[in-house]
């Protein structure tokens, strides 16, 4: 079935990169999606990256994917503590257009 | 000022009680979305509208029901039927690429 899975938490120095990593289950999958929630907030859209593309870079965020191995990763230039958050990654629905959402990993940014 | 609200931001009730969350967006999507999260839990879909007057039964709809009578619209009724309604509920609406964009969310108390 469908599932994806991050690992829940991450720490890291301010001004280090974090690197959140995730698999997923569905090789179908068009497009997939990084999100950041803040406490008590709604999710916010980080980026995308379509299934035909390998890396995608925006600004100090950089999604790496890796077809055969079903692995999406987010890294993260340069973390400011304005960084910490809930991160989750997300799937297309091969047969649907539903996104299937990991559990989220809790990044803690030390100052 | 574009975007999707939802309303109240808190909302509490007596067990028993029916309570109607609200949901508008302005953005013209068709396809519209309601997840339930739990604390240090990822998102579970509740309903999802994909036209206006249809709507579909996502993975967790019991005690649960939604109405679609406008597109700018998505309202969920947490009937007294729902053993355990207390959550945050977020509504989400889809894009052009499937990327969902979330509201800021209702953080529901019922005692």
């Amino acid at each position: 079935g469908e599932d994806v899975e991050q690992s829940l938490f991450l720490s890291v120095r301010e001004g280090d990169s974090s690197v959140i990593n995730c698999t997923y289950t569905d090789s179908s999958s068009t497009y997939l999606y990084w999100y950041k929630q803040e406490p008590g907030a709604g999710l916010q859209l980080l980026t995308y990256i379509f299934s035909n593309m390998d890396m995608k870079q925006d600004q100090r965020l950089t999604v790496l994917l890796n077809k055969k191995d079903k692995h999406l990763s987010l890294r993260i230039a340069d973390t400011q503590t304005g960084d910490s958050a809930i991160y989750f990654c997300a799937e297309m629905g091969g047969a649907t257009n539903k996104l299937i959402f990991g559990t989220g990993t809790l990044l803690a940014v030390q100052p | 000022d574009g975007g999707i609200t939802q309303s109240p931001k808190y909302l509490f009730r007596k067990e028993g009680q029916n309570v109607t969350l609200s949901c508008e967006q302005n953005l013209n999507h068709d396809a519209m979305y309601w997840y339930r999260q739990d604390p240090g839990q990822g998102l579970r879909l509740i309903y999802y509208s994909q036209i206006v007057n249809d709507f579909q039964k996502g993975d967790i709809a019991e005690g649960y029901s939604v109405s679609r009578e406008k597109k700018e619209s998505f309202p969920l009724t947490v009937t007294s039927a729902q053993k355990n309604p207390t959550a945050f509920y977020l509504c989400a609406t889809s894009g052009l690429r499937y990327e969902q964009y979330f509201g800021p969310g209702t953080r529901l108390t019922v005692t």
